[in-house]
């Protein structure tokens, strides 16, 4: 099955500065890889999502990478600000029909004021 | 915006009784998902359903836990038997065909004790 790793487990930043987040995948067959974030007490959201057949994708501060051939892909995210704090998940699953998705283990974002 | 709606928000029971989490998902959408999250945790598949079958479940979603659609519009599951180790919030998800990205109910923290 899908394993996904995601690094860091932590990242505090400065308001304004970027912050990246790292995320590997083991199966080949995944094509679809969505960023999620969780706000305390609240349900993963859906944030950005790219497909296998686009190397890159922005919308507005945020940003995702992919590299098929080496299997990572990464979330970007310009100009952070203090509503920008909450846990990060990346995850990957073959698009379309009812495949589960798996999700990395989560980075814990800090926008210090 | 819809939204996938879980009930209770809390819910605290013996270990051995029965729980039942429900979710109604957005009333378009025609593939439904139970994840759960252990604290500080990542998230974990349980079942995925489709056209009032499950699709696949993982190897945690053993003979104690149970899904049904019972009237078209809530998403339930069951645990039969719970057990300490039960202890996590669970989330409904649910996705519109054509789609990938999921939608997350707001969770059921469940704690056994």
């Amino acid at each position: 099955g899908e394993n996904v790793e995601q690094h860091p487990s932590t990242l505090s930043v400065q308001e304004g500065d970027s912050a990246v987040i790292k995320c590997t995948y083991s199966d080949s067959a995944s094509n679809y890889f969505p960023w999620y974030k969780q706000e305390l007490g609240k349900g993963p959201q859906l944030i950005i999502d790219i497909r296998s057949n686009v190397g890159e994708k922005k919308d507005q501060r945020i940003a995702v990478t992919l590299n098929k051939t080496a299997k990572h892909f990464s979330l970007h995210i310009t100009e952070t600000q203090p509503e920008d704090s909450a846990v990060y998940f990346c995850a990957a699953n073959p698009a379309g029909g009812y495949q589960k998705v798996t999700f990395g283990t989560g980075t814990k974002l800090q926008v210090i004021p | 915006e819809p939204e996938v709606t879980q009930t209770p928000s809390h819910q605290v029971t013996q270990m051995g009784q029965e729980v039942i989490l429900r979710c109604v998902p957005i009333s378009n959408h025609l593939y439904f998902y139970w994840y759960r999250q252990i604290l500080g945790q990542k998230v974990e598949f349980l079942v995925s359903f489709y056209n009032n079958e499950i699709s696949e479940k993982s190897e945690i979603f053993d003979d104690q836990f149970s899904v049904e659609r019972p009237d078209g519009s809530n998403f339930t599951l069951k645990i039969r038997s719970t057990k300490l180790e039960d202890s996590a919030m669970y989330f409904c998800a649910s996705r519109v065909q054509g789609a990938y990205g999921y939608t997350f109910g707001s969770g059921t923290r469940l704690t056994v004790v």
